[in-house]
Formats: C-alpha cells, structure tokens, sequence
C-alpha cells in the first residue's frame, strides 16, 4: 500500500465551483499533514497545515480524520488562478522539520472559464 | 527564495559524466534534504542530513551520493550509476515550510 495516496485527477472544473481534493496515508503515527501546491515546472509551495480540527483560509479549508487516515482539502468559488497540482504530504516522524516528508502524486485542477 | 540557493536552475550533462547539485542555506537549519520530482509524480527522498557530518539514504539512493561538510551546505552528485538521472532536484532546508527554485537536470 502507498504511504500517501491522492485522488489521480485531472479535475476539470468551471470557475466558481467548488471542488474538493482527498488524500489517504499509511502510517497511523504520522504527525504533521500539508497541501502543498505545485504550478507547472515551479517547486512546491506550502498551501496550508491541516490540524484535527479543521482549518480554513479564505476559500481553501483542509480537515484532518485520524481514525480514518484521511485528509480533504475543499476549495469554494474556484479562480482561474486556482489551476495547479496539489500535493497532499505527510510528515511521519514526531519532530516536525528534521525528518522527511512523504508526498503525494498530486492532483491536477484546471478551472475553466 | 527565504534563504535557500539551488544552482543553477537548469544543469544540462551528457551520459556518463558525473555532475553535482548545489544546495546553500543561510537559515542555519540542522536539517537538510534531497528530493527528486519527475513529471507527473510526487517527489521522492534521495538523502537527507539532520546534523553536519551525518546523513542517511532516502527512497530512491542508488547512482546518488551527498556529503555535509558544513551546516550550510547539503551537495548532491548525481553518478553515472543513477539510470534515469533527467528530473527537477529540489533541497528543501528546512521541511514543510518551502523550498528553493530546484535544479532541473537533463542529461542527453
């Protein structure tokens, strides 16, 4: 079974919708849960930080189930400027920041116009 | 780019040459990490080094090797060995929080 795993996408969506992204892991111990987003042949930057009890950020909200290993991200009132790849990743080790992250293979949105 | 220097953003090498990624922070992070993205896939760890002097293999080591000597600085060589070296290397300092530009290495 893979450590982190996404929804295989692409998501072709029209501007305004919403559209919601999920992410399943492996490890029962991991600790720390991100989105990240990825424009094309650009690194990754961090999105936001999923917490157990659910955090929003504007349009973006990301929500964390333990028991179920599961993590959402939920994006209202889709841009055109939303179009990206969004990578769910998993921090497995207790010390967040010196130990590695798991990634996801990402999900690709296009929003249309 | 908070601190991180990756260069250069595009290495272009011919096969069988060994070639080596620079990676520089000036955040004085303990740890530091090698990640290898090819297109359509998440990224993959190569090494990583949570304290100057020591580091450990990632996912995916084979045909890599890395050393760190100081605290700044995390250099990955990418051997003759490595099969399939053509992808985007990124060195995130200090996890989770971003990462620099990364290193788009082609090999023809």
């Amino acid at each position: 079974r893979k450590e982190v795993e996404q929804d295989p996408g692409p998501f072709n969506v029209p501007e305004g919708a919403t559209v919601a992204f999920n992410c399943t892991y492996s490890n029962s111990a991991s600790q720390s849960f991100f989105w990240y987003r990825q424009d094309c042949r650009k690194e990754p930057k961090l999105l936001m930080s999923v917490y157990s009890s659910g955090n929003e950020d504007g349009r973006f909200t990301a929500q964390l189930n333990r028991a179920s290993q599961y993590i959402s991200l939920l994006i209202r009132d889709s841009k055109l400027s939303d179009s990206a790849t969004y990578l769910c990743v998993v921090n497995m080790g207790g010390n967040s920041g010196n130990t590695p992250l798991v990634f996801g293979k990402g999900t690709r949105l296009s929003v249309i116009a | 780019d908070g601190g991180i220097t990756q260069s250069p953003k595009y290495l272009f090498r011919k096969e069988g040459q060994n070639v080596t990624l620079s990676c520089e922070q000036n955040l004085n992070h303990d740890a530091m990490y090698w990640y290898r993205q090819d297109p359509g896939q998440g990224l993959r760890l190569i090494y990583y080094s949570q304290i100057v002097n020591d580091f450990q293999k990632g996912d995916i080591a084979e045909g890599y090797s890395v050393s760190r000597e100081k605290k700044e600085s995390f250099p990955l060589t990418v051997t003759s060995a490595q099969k399939n070296p053509t992808a985007f290397y990124l060195c995130p300092p200090h996890n989770e929080q971003f990462f620099g530009p990364g290193t788009r290495l082609t090999v023809l």
